[in-house]
């Protein structure tokens, strides 16, 4: 079946250690989207991918930053983890962007633990 | 941005009752959707539905665009229903970022 998987599901780092989470897909989908979510609360969009075209949202930290060397990876970095950088970490896909192209495939996520 | 708002925030039911749960948005929306986020983190799309109505299974959805509202009907709740409820929605008018409410928390017990 065709789907999002992200690895590793649990990531345990220390503080300040730089940490990468992945993510690949099998859908061909042009975009690929990184959100953050922490306990009790929606998902929080960091950045996504157009094909290569980087689009960062306005109040991501500078501390993550994301790599799509193909179509099918997309990679999550974190440059020196904090405490609060603690959560879960989604990757999703879409077909394309605007009317009809925009329906979310996600993956099951990875678990951030900073110690 | 657009602004999105679930009801009710918390639900507890009894298996094989049915519910329905809202989603309220701010402005014409071409993109709202509805997903299921598991006790295990995963989040599942259960619906694309900017407007109409759709039906899969047990689950149905409803969208109201003119009124900016949607609503997601469950049938017969099991307990595999159990989770956290989000519907999602953007504007139109080129990219416009998906903007998740704040989830219903749905609770079945046997």
């Amino acid at each position: 079946d065709a789907m999002v998987i992200q690895n590793p599901r649990y990531q345990v780092t220390q503080f300040g250690k730089p940490v990468t989470l992945s993510c690949s897909q099998t859908l061909n989908h042009n975009v690929m989207y990184w959100y953050q979510q922490k306990s009790s609360q929606a998902p929080k969009l960091l950045f996504h991918y157009y094909d290569k075209d980087f689009n960062n949202e306005a109040d991501t930290p500078d501390n993550f930053q994301s790599r799509r060397p193909n179509t099918s990876f997309c990679f999550l970095d974190i440059r020196s983890p904090g405490l609060g950088d603690a959560a879960m970490y989604l990757c999703a896909t879409s077909r394309g962007l605007g009317p009809g192209n925009e329906k979310l495939f996600f993956g099951s996520g990875t678990q951030l633990s900073v110690l | 941005g657009i602004q999105v708002e679930q009801s009710p925030p918390d639900l507890i039911l009894q298996e094989g009752a049915n519910s329905t749960l809202r989603c309220n948005f701010s402005d014409s929306v071409n993109n709202l959707q509805w997903f299921h986020q598991n006790p295990w983190g995963q989040l599942i799309n259960l619906f694309y539905i900017p407007s109409g109505t759709k039906q899969n299974g047990r689950l149905s959805a409803t969208t109201v665009a003119t009124e900016r509202y949607s609503l997601l009907y469950i049938s017969s709740s099991q307990t595999t229903d159990s989770g956290v409820y989000f519907c999602a929605a953007s504007r139109g008018g080129g990219y416009q970022k998906v903007t998740f409410g704040t989830g219903t928390k749905l609770q079945v017990i046997p």
